[in-house]
């Protein structure tokens, strides 16, 4: 069964410190990672999109890669505003037009 | 630039009343999405459509119902409201990928719906 799961949950990160988020997938024939911030009361908005391992995309202080079972999200000297929920979504082959989510991770970032 | 357009922002029905949450995108997405999300939970597709004039179920359809009339528009149906609706709602566009491989959704802001 396709599975996409994030880890950690939750973190909570002092202002300068940095730490990475996972997002582990079961699914085969990938086409495409796509990752998303939520902040509360919001709709996802879209960061980045991988298609194929080895890949890294950057975005000031947030950096993606991708492997073939996982990615990360890099997140350098991190600020109080980098603080929302980090979505990732795998789009594969047989998926037609629908992507399907993880979970997500909350992260804080303490001042 | 509006993107994806959700109305209402907020709702609270009773159980057994009916509701369309209205979606509307100006950026000529062929692809638009209705998901839902409960607390602490990831998104789940309830029904999408790669066109005007055609839908399809995802993971949760039982409830709802969707039309799609003109590209801009995609509104959802809640016919007898349940207790077990209660959630915020996203709606989504794309530009979509004929060729193989999605394009990045746009989501709005959602409704936050409680059913009472």
């Amino acid at each position: 069964e396709d599975q996409v799961t994030q880890s950690p949950e939750a973190l909570r990160l002092q202002e300068g410190e940095s730490s990475s988020l996972n997002c582990s997938y079961t699914v085969s024939g990938l086409r495409g990672l796509f990752w998303y911030r939520q902040d509360p009361g919001k709709g996802p908005e879209f960061l980045f999109t991988l298609y194929s391992a080895g890949e890294e995309k950057e975005k000031e202080r947030l950096k993606a890669t991708l492997t073939k079972k996982e990615s990360f999200l890099h997140i350098t000297a991190p600020k109080p505003e980098d603080s929302a929920t980090y979505l990732c979504a795998v789009d594969k082959e047989t998926s037609g037009s629908r992507l399907t989510f993880g979970e997500g991770t909350q992260l804080t970032v303490n001042p | 630039n509006a993107g994806v357009t959700q109305t209402p922002k907020f709702r609270i029905l009773k159980i057994g009343q009916s509701m369309t949450l209205q979606c509307a995108q100006d950026m000529n997405h062929n692809y638009m999405y209705w998901y839902r999300q409960d607390p602490g939970m990831g998104l789940k597709l309830i029904y999408y459509s790669v066109g005007a004039g055609i839908t399809d179920k995802g993971e949760v359809p039982n409830g709802y119902n969707v039309s799609r009339s003109t590209t801009e528009d995609f509104p959802l149906r809640l016919e007898l409201a349940a207790p077990s609706q209660t959630s915020v709602y996203f709606c989504a566009s794309s530009k979509g990928d004929r060729g193989g491989g999605n394009q990045p959704q746009h989501f709005g802001d959602g409704t936050r719906l409680s059913i009472l």
